[in-house]
């Protein structure tokens, strides 16, 4: 069955640090990946997405995220992190199959100043 | 352009009662989905809509319902409302079937007494 796992409900990195947040999945066929952030009382915001191509990513705010097929993770990261950052994302993976949008439980962000 | 509106934005009912919940999709947008999150569940898919026709469903038991109009405009319902189904009820719209992003409303927040 397909999934898709966040192994940290909380990530706590320093302003200005790197930050990664990590995501493994589980689909049959081909994955779509995807990360979304949400904010307090706010539905959610796409950041990017894997289809096809570049393993590498790049999104909105200064986000990225690495595909690693073998592994089956889409990391998101981030070179430089900022206060603003700090909310809820979430990895979600379409089974190219079914073509259903699973999430995965969310992790929450928190960038200390 | 618009963004994806929901109504109403806030609603509590009681236990036995029912409710619908409306979605607004971004014009032009075909494809409109809902998402039920929880903090203890998560985000949890509940249908998908495209050109009138529901395409997916999520593992929701049938008290939960919806359609879409032909002016891609979409409503849920949920009949004989249980405590457990107070929740943020999300509906995400994309221009077409497929690994496209999501474009979410802010959502229905939905309190069962």
């Amino acid at each position: 069955a397909q999934s898709v796992a966040q192994p940290e409900d909380q990530v706590n990195v320093a302003e200005g640090n790197p930050l990664t947040v990590k995501c493994t999945y589980s689909v049959s066929g081909n994955p779509y990946l995807f990360w979304y952030v949400q904010y307090p009382n706010r539905g959610l915001q796409f950041l990017l997405k894997y289809i096809t191509g570049d393993n590498l990513v790049k999104g909105s705010y200064g986000f990225e995220a690495e595909f690693n097929k073998s592994q089956t993770s889409f990391h998101l990261k981030k070179p430089s992190a900022l206060v603003s950052d700090s909310a809820l994302y979430f990895c979600a993976v379409r089974d190219g199959n079914t073509g259903k949008l699973i999430f995965g439980q969310g992790t929450t962000l928190q960038v200390k100043p | 352009k618009a963004g994806v509106t929901q109504t109403p934005r806030y609603l509590i009912k009681t236990r036995g009662q029912q409710v619908t919940l409306s979605c607004s999709p971004i014009s032009g947008h075909r494809s409109v989905s809902w998402y039920q999150q929880t903090p203890g569940q998560g985000l949890q898919f509940l249908f998908e809509y495209f050109s009138e026709t529901q395409r997916n469903k999520g593992n929701f038991p049938g008290r939960f319902s919806g359609r879409q109009f032909s002016n891609s405009r979409s409503e849920m319902n949920v009949s004989t409302l249980e405590l457990g189904d107070s929740a943020l009820y999300l509906c995400a719209s994309s221009f077409q079937e497929g690994p496209g992003e999501l474009f979410f409303g802010e959502g229905s927040r939905l309190t069962v007494l």
